[in-house]
């Protein structure tokens, strides 16, 4: 199975602040990777698929980089809504697998 | 719209069956694979099911293996996951997601989730 790590595992910032968090697998997976937002008690949006295509409806301000095992999701000026759990998934191979999910708080 | 609705859950005993469904709309329902998704209460995501777009690949996560089935009944547009011998650790809220474009499985929309509780 493919392991997938985030990095960090929560982290505290302020609105406008430029936040990056880390997603890295245990073997190569080409671009096969996607980013998720979760919301208390709501189900996972999509953000990103493919490293780096923005799911359609998305904002700008987030966006997505790597290929091979180190993947980069990016918020360039956070926003009140953008604070919840961020999930990396990895779709190259079966199991389909997660990060450990970054948590993202108001600081 | 493209939507998935997620629907099923409840209370059951360990040892017990329940059978979850997946309604979907506004796409081609056999074009996309259906994917399950579960929640553990205060965990991460993990990957349980998935049935091929047109059903005849099915694989389950090594948890479930065995134990679940997946199913898609093509006049409804509607997926199944029938959880049998349920365990405490199969506690979770349940997501629903069709596969992403060009057959590739990343998870969207994701459905609401639906909680199974497994408990004497």
């Amino acid at each position: 199975d493919i392991q997938m790590t985030q990095s960090p595992s929560s982290l505290s910032a302020s609105i406008g602040d430029r936040v990056t968090i880390t997603c890295r697998a245990s073997q190569g997976i080409d671009i096969w990777l996607a980013w998720y937002q979760q919301k208390p008690e709501t189900a996972p949006k999509t953000l990103i698929y493919a490293a780096s295509t923005l799911q359609s409806g998305v904002p700008s301000r987030f966006s997505g980089s790597g290929s091979g095992t180190d993947f980069t999701l990016t918020i360039s000026s956070l926003q009140p809504e953008d604070f919840a759990t961020y999930y990396c998934q990895q779709y190259t191979s079966y199991p389909l697998t997660f990060g450990g999910g970054t948590k993202v708080e108001i600081k | 719209q493209v939507q998935v609705v997620d629907s099923g859950g409840g209370v059951v005993q360990p040892g017990r069956s329940l059978r979850l469904s997946c309604a979907t709309s506004g796409f081609t329902f056999n074009r996309y694979g259906i994917h399950w998704v579960r929640q553990a209460p205060g965990k991460g995501l993990e990957w349980v099911a998935v049935s091929s777009y047109d059903g005849s690949n099915k694989l389950y996560a090594d948890s479930v293996k065995g134990r679940f089935t997946i199913s898609r009944d093509f006049s409804k547009d509607t997926v199944y996951l029938q959880m049998n011998s349920l365990r405490g650790e199969d506690t979770a809220v349940y997501y629903c997601a069709r596969a992403g474009t060009s057959g590739h499985n990343w998870f969207g929309p994701w459905g609401q989730g639906t909680l199974v509780t497994v408990s004497s």
